[in-house]
């Protein structure tokens, strides 16, 4: 079963509005952490922003939140301000498992494109 | 400051044959792992391992195989490729497989097999 949702393969959005793309997991540990990430056309993978499964505020780094929803097992991210330069691939990842067995698995995608 | 190194970049390959892909990071991260990126699919992940070693199955561990016989080095072996392994293959390090540390990612290698 898959494990990481993202329900949108592409999104258009202008620039400067604010932009969410959505993510659902499914795990049955108490303990996990969720991640964002971007990857530019260049191909680098690029570390966005963290949430904690026992975080009770939502994780925040500069323009970028994640809205954790955990009874609906969803972190989505919220983009503030778009820019040109956020045009890119974004990935969002679960780390589940005990310290033996800890593993971090990723979503599909959503490529966001920002329009001038 | 290297991070995490990943040889070769690019390489194209004969089915059947034997490939090693190399991996080193120099962080001293105690977990490290493998992912292929296929397009639509996203990053799946190979095989992991949390500490020097142990290794573990991810997703789609067939047809390829780890060893971690140093805390530095992750290399994924294909004894025999086939050209449904044509991909990207990434590499990533974590300072701890149970804390809440991202992981960091290699410039990726470009695998095609013919």
């Amino acid at each position: 079963a898959q494990k990481i949702t993202q329900t949108q393969p592409g999104m258009f959005v202008q620039e400067k509005e604010a932009v969410t793309l959505d993510c659902t997991y499914d795990t049955s540990d108490q303990s996990y952490g969720l991640f964002w990430y971007k990857q530019p056309s260049s191909g680098e993978m690029i570390f966005l922003i963290y949430q904690g499964s026992y975080d009770e505020q939502n994780a925040t780094e500069g323009r970028y939140s994640l809205n954790f929803q955990k009874a609906r097992k969803s972190a989505n991210l919220v983009i503030s301000a778009s820019q040109l330069g956020d045009s890119a691939m974004y990935f969002c990842a679960m780390r589940e498992g005990n310290s033996s067995a800890s593993k971090i698995i990723f979503g599909s995608g959503t490529r966001l494109s920002i329009r001038p | 400051i290297a991070g995490i190194t990943q040889a070769p970049t690019s390489q194209i390959l004969a089915a059947g044959r034997r490939m090693t892909l190399r991996c080193t990071q120099d962080m001293r991260h105690n977990a490290m792992y493998w992912y292929r990126q296929d397009l639509g699919l996203g990053l799946r992940l190979i095989h992991y391992s949390n500490t020097a070693g142990t290794t573990g199955k991810g997703e789609v561990p067939d047809g390829y195989s780890v060893s971690r016989a140093n805390t530095d080095d992750f290399p994924l072996t294909l004894a025999s490729a086939v050209p449904s392994q044509t991909s990207v293959y990434f590499c990533a390090s974590s300072d701890s497989p149970d804390r809440a540390t991202e992981a960091f990612f290699g410039q990726g290698t470009r695998l095609t097999v013919v």
